[in-house]
């Protein structure tokens, strides 16, 4: 049993450019959501997902893109890669309000 | 919305030493309340929940009571240790309407020294 997985740890991107943060559960949990982590900042709800072929929006959903085709995989797509998009990404699933997290992904945009 | 704020670090003690973190929260109905603790280089773990008024959870020492007459879940550990240097979040999760939202106070870097 994995948990919840991330990849990649670390990701260096030129503004503009495009990429997807891959996130996978085996826990078979319908809620899956994706933070950003920003020093003094705490965490920041990005996109959610309840299941399968629900999304919806957090609370700094702008420049993200994300599905949800299977209950295993909660990817997240940068669209055109901002410096203000240099963060820590955290992926996590459960339920009930209790989530497990990912390790993180640690992406710079320069 | 819902809201969590919770004393600011960093909070440096000496091995041994009481700890408190203080958290207040701002929620509509009954919320569950929880700690994650982050450890450096990591991703965050859950810690300690209660789901309901007077609750008190505990884990590793830790210890945390949910009082809804103040809007208070503040964290406790009679004997910190080393090893529990790291960042607590302080979290609240809204009603089923709401999802499994979770909403995340700043978080309060402790270090302990030896």
């Amino acid at each position: 049993n994995a948990g919840v997985t991330q990849t990649p740890k670390f990701q260096v991107l030129k503004t503009g450019q495009s990429m997807t943060l891959q996130c996978a559960q085996d826990m078979n949990h319908e809620y899956m959501s994706w933070y950003r982590q920003d020093p003094g900042m705490g965490l920041r709800l990005i996109h959610y997902s309840v299941g399968a072929g629900i999304t919806d929006q957090g609370e700094v959903p702008n420049g993200y893109n994300v599905s949800r085709s299977t209950t295993e995989d909660f990817p997240l797509r940068l669209l055109s890669a901002a410096p203000s998009q240099t963060s820590v990404y955290f992926c996590a699933s459960g339920g009930r309000g209790e989530q497990y997290f990912g390790p993180g992904t640690r992406l710079t945009v320069t | 919305g819902n809201s969590v704020t919770q004393m600011e670090g960093p909070v440096t003690l000496s091995e041994e030493a009481f700890l408190t973190i203080n958290c207040t929260y701002t929620a509509t109905g009954y919320p569950s309340l929880f700690w994650y603790v982050q450890y450096p280089g990591e991703g965050l773990q859950l810690l300690l929940k209660a789901t309901k008024a007077d609750d008190k959870g505990s884990n590793k020492g830790f210890e945390a009571t949910y009082r809804k007459e103040t809007t208070s879940f503040h964290l406790e550990k009679g004997s910190v240790q080393v090893s529990d240097s790291a960042v607590y979040f302080c979290a609240l999760s809204g009603n089923k309407a709401a999802g499994n939202k979770l909403t995340f106070g700043g978080g309060t870097r402790v270090l302990v020294k030896p």
